[in-house]
């Protein structure tokens, strides 16, 4: 089965400042997507990014960008020009090939955001 | 487009009863998700639904229960409610199934309090 493993619990950034957030995952399959969601106070889960594994460019999303290491199992998140709203439980998330297995989380990383 | 909605938001119920909890799904999608998040075991997933059938369910007990109708909006029903019950019960849409279809976009959930 797939594990995610994060395995920084907790994490502070200061405003404007840039911060990493890790991620990494056991599987044996070649083909997946990996995504890292954003749950802020207010409890929505909010998609951040999303990488398909046959892909080697990693993905951006506005200030929001991974480095995704294959080989490694390794999809962390950098977070450029942090702002206050990106105050948050970030969570990774892997998705199987299969139809029939479902989005597996970590159990996610609280990040704070200093002014 | 609007996103999921979930309703209610709040609930408070006492032990023994049941409750049903509803998710309405992005327009056009088809696979419905639900997951439970509590603070001790984080982000559990609950069952999977496609074209009104279960695709996949996580280690709940019976008492957890789900259905999905023609329209793609969901269902989800606990019966005989227990304390530890209590919980965030996320509701999660995508297109389909399969990887290419499969992203998920949550609901801002509902907070059930089992008195």
């Amino acid at each position: 089965a797939q594990t995610v493993t994060q395995s920084q619990p907790e994490m502070s950034v200061q405003e404007a400042e840039t911060v990493t957030l890790s991620c990494t995952y056991d599987t044996s399959e070649s083909d997946y997507y990996l995504f890292w969601y954003k749950q802020p106070p207010s409890r929505q889960m909010i998609l951040v990014i999303r990488q398909e594994a046959y892909k080697q460019q990693n993905a951006t999303e506005n200030r929001f960008s991974v480095n995704f290491q294959k080989a490694a199992k390794s999809f962390s998140l950098k977070i450029s020009d942090s702002q206050l709203g990106d105050a948050a439980m970030y969570f990774c998330a892997y998705r199987s090939p299969s139809g029939n297995t479902p989005l597996v989380f970590g159990k996610g990383t609280r990040l704070s955001v200093i002014a | 487009k609007a996103g999921v909605t979930q309703t209610p938001r709040y609930l408070i119920k006492t032990r023994g009863q049941q409750v049903t909890l509803s998710c309405s799904p992005i327009s056009g999608h088809r696979s419905v998700s639900w997951y439970q998040q509590t603070p001790g075991q984080g982000l559990q997933f609950l069952f999977e639904y496609f074209s009104e059938t279960q695709r996949n369910k996580g280690n709940f007990p019976g008492r957890f229960s789900g259905r999905q109708f023609s329209n793609s909006r969901s269902e989800m029903n606990v019966s005989t409610l227990e304390l530890g019950d209590s919980a965030l019960y996320l509701c999660a849409s995508s297109l389909g199934p399969t990887l290419e279809r499969g992203t998920q976009y949550f609901g801002p959930g509902t907070r059930l309090t089992v008195l």
